[in-house]
């Protein structure tokens, strides 16, 4: 069956670091992935779209990569804020399209001052 | 624009009881969506609809109704609340320009939490 990983665990970042996430898929051939943000009692919100065909692609401090030989996508957040402290999700097309999304159970960031 | 929208907030439900779940999107978006959270969990898909009067089941569709009467609104209906519907629901919507449906960017409403005892 088809699956997302995200890390479970919350990871904790000081703040001016790099915070890396990692979202790992099996049994997708997915044209696109997704990032979005999650704060506590909120609706998640887009952050970044990558195709299949691109490797890399970067949003001011945001940069995600997709790697679809490692079945793995890293969104990095650079100079991390306290600010950036959320629930990051990724997303992938549902096989067979209809624009339907399955999304991973996201990771936590917590960026320390 | 407002975006989404989705009333109530939150509600308590007892066994058994019914209520609908509102969402309205001033976009003019073609394609709507509704989801379930649970702590812990990813989001789960339980209807869409790729533009009014058409609407299909998701990931978990049981114990839950949807309706697409207009392109604006998109109601999800619990008819015999269980506490498994216990959850964060939100409705979320976006536009494609292909029927196919090309991956766009989904906007989500603020969530309703339910609890149902």
């Amino acid at each position: 069956s088809q699956k997302i990983e995200q890390n479970s665990e919350a990871l904790n970042i000081q703040e001016g670091k790099t915070a890396t996430l990692t979202c790992n898929y099996t049994n997708y051939s997915p044209a696109y992935l997704q990032w979005y943000r999650q704060d506590p009692g909120r609706g998640p919100v887009f952050l970044l779209l990558i195709r299949e065909n691109e490797k890399e692609k970067r949003k001011e401090r945001l940069k995600v990569t997709f790697d679809t030989t490692l079945k793995q996508s890293l969104f990095h957040i650079t100079a991390s804020q306290p600010a950036d402290s959320a629930t990051y999700l990724c997303a992938l097309e549902v096989t067979g399209g209809g624009n339907k999304l399955t999304f991973g159970t996201g990771t936590q960031l917590k960026v320390e001052l | 624009n407002a975006g989404v929208t989705q009333t109530p907030k939150f509600r308590i439900l007892k066994i058994g009881q019914s209520m609908t779940l509102q969402c309205t999107q001033d976009m003019n978006h073609n394609y709507m969506y509704w989801y379930r959270q649970d702590p812990g969990m990813g989001l789960k898909l339980i209807y869409y609809s790729v533009g009014a009067g058409i609407t299909d089941k998701g990931e978990v569709p049981n114990g839950y109704n949807v309706s697409r009467s207009t392109t604006e609104d998109f109601p999800l209906r619990l008819e015999l609340a269980a506490p498994s519907q216990t959850s964060v629901y939100f409705c979320a919507s976006s536009y494609s320009r292909t029927s196919g449906g090309s991956q766009e960017t989904q906007y989500f409403g603020p969530g309703t939490r339910l609890l149902v005892l």
